[in-house]
C-alpha cells in the first residue's frame, strides 16, 4: 500500500496476556517510530529503528515492553503480561530522511 | 530535555474567523519545527514544519513562523473552515534520529 499500515486497528486482551502489534511501514523508508497516545499522557516516544537496529529505545516504559524490525522493513511491538495502563492508541511511523515522519492510523488496545 | 508546550483546548471558532494556536519550546541544540494535524478518525497527518530560525511553513492557508529569540512556532490561518475542525499538535525533533517531541495537542472546533 501507499502509507503505513498497522495492525490489527483494534485489539481488546485481559490483564496478563501479551499482545503483538505491526507495522508495515512505506516501502524504502528505513527509519521507523513507534509513539503512544493516551489520554492522561499525550503522544509519547517509544523506540526509533535505523534499519533493524534501535539506536533509542528510550520511551519503552518498563521491561514488558519490546519491539523488533527484520528486513528492515516491518517491525512488531510486543506488550508481555499487559496491565491496564497500557490500553492507547499505539502508533507507528516511518520516514525517509529528516523531512517529515509518516503516520499509520494506529492499533487501539484496550486491557480489561 | 526537549519538550513542546501549547494552549489548552478545546479552541471553539465561527467559520470564518481568525485562529491562532500558541506553541512554545524548549530543545537542545536546532530543533526542526513541525504542526501535525489529526482529523476525526484519522491518523495524524504532517501539516506544516519549519527546520531553521525566521523559515515559514505553510500548507492549506495555515502558516507557522519558526522564531528563535522567543522559541515559539504559533499555527495561524486568517480564515478557519468548519472543515479545519482537528486536533492540531506542535513538536519538535533534534538530532539523533529525528524522534518527535509532541505537545498535548489542541482541539479546534469550527461553527457555521
Amino acid at each position: 500500500g501507499a502509507g503505513v499500515s498497522q495492525s490489527p486497528s483494534n485489539k481488546v486482551t485481559e490483564k496478563g496476556k501479551d499482545v503483538e502489534l505491526r507495522c508495515d511501514p512505506i516501502s524504502g523508508h528505513t527509519a521507523l517510530y513507534w509513539y503512544r497516545q493516551s489520554l492522561g499522557q499525550g503522544l509519547e516516544f517509544l523506540i526509533y529503528f535505523q534499519g533493524n537496529s534501535a539506536p533509542d529505545k528510550s520511551g519503552l516504559p518498563s521491561d514488558r515492553f519490546s519491539a523488533e524490525r527484520t528486513g528492515g522493513s516491518v517491525s512488531t511491538l510486543t506488550i508481555q503480561r499487559t496491565q491496564q495502563e497500557d490500553s492507547a492508541v499505539y502508533l507507528c511511523a516511518s520516514s525517509p530522511d529528516w523531512a517529515q515522519a509518516f503516520f499509520g492510523q494506529g492499533t487501539r488496545l484496550t486491557v480489561v | 530535555g526537549n519538550s513542546v508546550t501549547q494552549m489548552e483546548g478545546p479552541v471553539t471558532l465561527s467559520e470564518e474567523a481568525f485562529l491562532t494556536i500558541n506553541c512554545t519550546y524548549t530543545a537542545t541544540g536546532y530543533p526542526s519545527l513541525f504542526w501535525y494535524v489529526q482529523y476525526p478518525g484519522e491518523g495524524l497527518q504532517l501539516l506544516l514544519k519549519a527546520t531553521k530560525a525566521d523559515d515559514k511553513g505553510s500548507n492549506k492557508g495555515f502558516e507557522a513562523t519558526y522564531r528563535k529569540e522567543t522559541t515559539s512556532f504559533h499555527l495561524e490561518k486568517g480564515s478557519v473552515q468548519v472543515s479545519d475542525s482537528a486536533v492540531y499538535f506542535c513538536a519538535l525533533s533534534t538530532g539523533g534520529g529525528n524522534k518527535l517531541t509532541f505537545g498535548t495537542g489542541t482541539q479546534l472546533k469550527v461553527e457555521l
